[in-house]
């Protein structure tokens, strides 16, 4: 059974850092891997779709790597902002694709 | 292009009822999926829809059912709605498989 860790559950950094946010997967067999942003009480926002073949994506300040071998995605966010404070999860597609696994999340506080 | 549209955004209801959330998916989208949000589970896949037909479903008790339509919009329902039901329920819809899209949840309080 596929399992999704994130860590850490809580981070917090000043304004201007990088900061590598994690994610653990036990079943390398894996097919596509999404990382979402989650404000409080609201939706979840996609930020980056690495599909199975690819290594690693990216989206402005965002990078996202794969590495199904060690079981583990990466997260990397440049120039850290007060506006990306939010919950991020990673989250894993089944073999047919029609259902996500998530991790617990990474809450992430940046301070002005 | 209008997103995924979930309604109610919230309700509240007490133990023993039950209740319909509603999702509407982006347009072109056939695909939909309901998750459930907890503090403690944290988000787990309740089932999916594609052209009127489950395809998946989650490790959930018989109370939590839902169905889709010939337009694609979906419905979920919780029959003898427990306290633990409480939770934010997302819905999410893809055109192909392995991206989905979610909306902004319905927060459920069961009182």
């Amino acid at each position: 059974k596929q399992e999704v860790t994130q860590i850490p559950a809580a981070l917090s950094v000043p304004e201007g850092e990088n900061l590598v946010l994690n994610c653990s997967f036990t079943d390398s067999a894996i097919y596509n891997l999404q990382w979402f942003r989650q404000d409080p009480g609201k939706g979840l926002t996609s930020l980056l779709l690495i599909q199975s073949s690819q290594r690693e994506q990216t989206s402005g300040r965002l990078n996202a790597s794969l590495d199904k071998s060690s079981g583990r995605s990466t997260l990397y966010i440049a120039a850290s902002q007060p506006g990306d404070s939010a919950t991020y999860l990673c989250a894993i597609y089944n073999q047919a694709g029609t259902a996500l696994i998530f991790g617990k999340g990474t809450t992430l506080s940046v301070s002005s | 292009k209008a997103g995924v549209t979930q309604t109610p955004r919230y309700l509240i209801k007490t133990r023993g009822q039950q209740v319909t959330l509603s999702c509407s998916p982006i347009s072109g989208h056939r695909s939909v999926s309901w998750y459930q949000q907890t503090p403690g589970q944290g988000l787990q896949f309740l089932f999916e829809y594609f052209s009127e037909t489950q395809r998946n479903k989650g490790n959930f008790p018989g109370r939590f059912s839902g169905r889709q339509f010939s337009n694609s919009r979906s419905e979920m329902n919780v029959s003898t709605l427990e306290l633990g039901d409480s939770a934010l329920y997302l819905c999410a819809s893809s055109f192909s498989e392995n991206e989905q899209f979610f909306g902004p949840g319905t927060r459920l309080t069961v009182l």
